[in-house]
């Protein structure tokens, strides 16, 4: 089964621009879950989607956001980038949850957005 | 609220020598723990998991025993290799209504030397 992928792996955007990056999960993998990781604040939880819908989101500005399609790739945008949104944007993936318990996450390789 | 701790890198060991990473957690709920391990250049990989006190996950030479007493989860390798080498995350899911979004320590680097 192939693993998560995230595209591109790599981005270098300007100060008030915008980005898209994009994440497609394991095939059957209805959850995808957005993380940011940078040397100051290490990993950090962006967002949660499951069948189209947001399950959950992190502290972030409303800069930050994303959408899940039917087919479960799921995109997040950052619009108006500052410089301290360079970051390693890592995606997700998993069946989601059952019996009360969170099935185990599968990571995507990231997207490296550097802001300048 | 819910957070994990995990010791101070970086940790410098010699080929075969004994590793321990310190992982603790504060939890409101029950968490299923998790060890990822991240390699230069790329995302998590996950290395071991425990979804209840007393379990003990296991993978690679790696282990990881669940104490609910303690709130600990401490990474443990007999022999290390120098391809071990990379920053290892504790991290916890205690799923909340209807998600389980992941709360990760630190971070801590371990570079094994020949």
């Amino acid at each position: 089964k192939a693993g998560v992928t995230q595209t591109p792996r790599y981005l270098i955007k300007t100060r008030g621009q915008q980005v898209t990056l994009s994440c497609s999960p394991i095939s059957g993998h209805r959850s995808v879950s957005w993380y940011q990781q940078t040397p100051g604040q290490g990993l950090q939880f962006l967002f949660e989607y499951f069948s189209e819908t947001q399950r959950n989101k992190g502290n972030f500005p409303g800069r930050f956001s994303g959408r899940q399609f039917s087919n479960s790739r799921s995109e997040m945008n950052v619009s108006t980038l500052e410089l301290g949104d360079s970051a390693l944007y890592l995606c997700a993936s998993s069946l989601g949850l059952a019996g009360g318990r969170a099935y185990t996450q599968y990571f995507g390789p990231g997207t490296r957005l550097t802001v300048l | 609220g819910d957070s994990v701790t995990q010791m101070e890198g970086p940790v410098t060991l010699s080929e075969e020598a004994f590793l321990t990473i310190n992982c603790t957690y504060t939890a409101t709920g029950y968490p299923s723990l998790f060890w990822y391990v991240q390699y230069p250049g790329e995302g998590l990989q996950l290395l071991l998991k425990a979804t209840k006190a007393d379990d003990k996950g296991s993978n690679k030479g790696f282990e990881a025993t669940y104490r609910k007493e303690t709130t600990s989860f401490h990474l443990e390798k007999g022999s290390v290799q120098v391809s071990d080498s990379a920053v290892y995350f504790c991290a916890l899911s205690v799923p909340s209504g209807n998600t389980g979004k992941l709360i990760f320590g630190q971070g801590t680097t371990l570079q094994v030397k020949p």
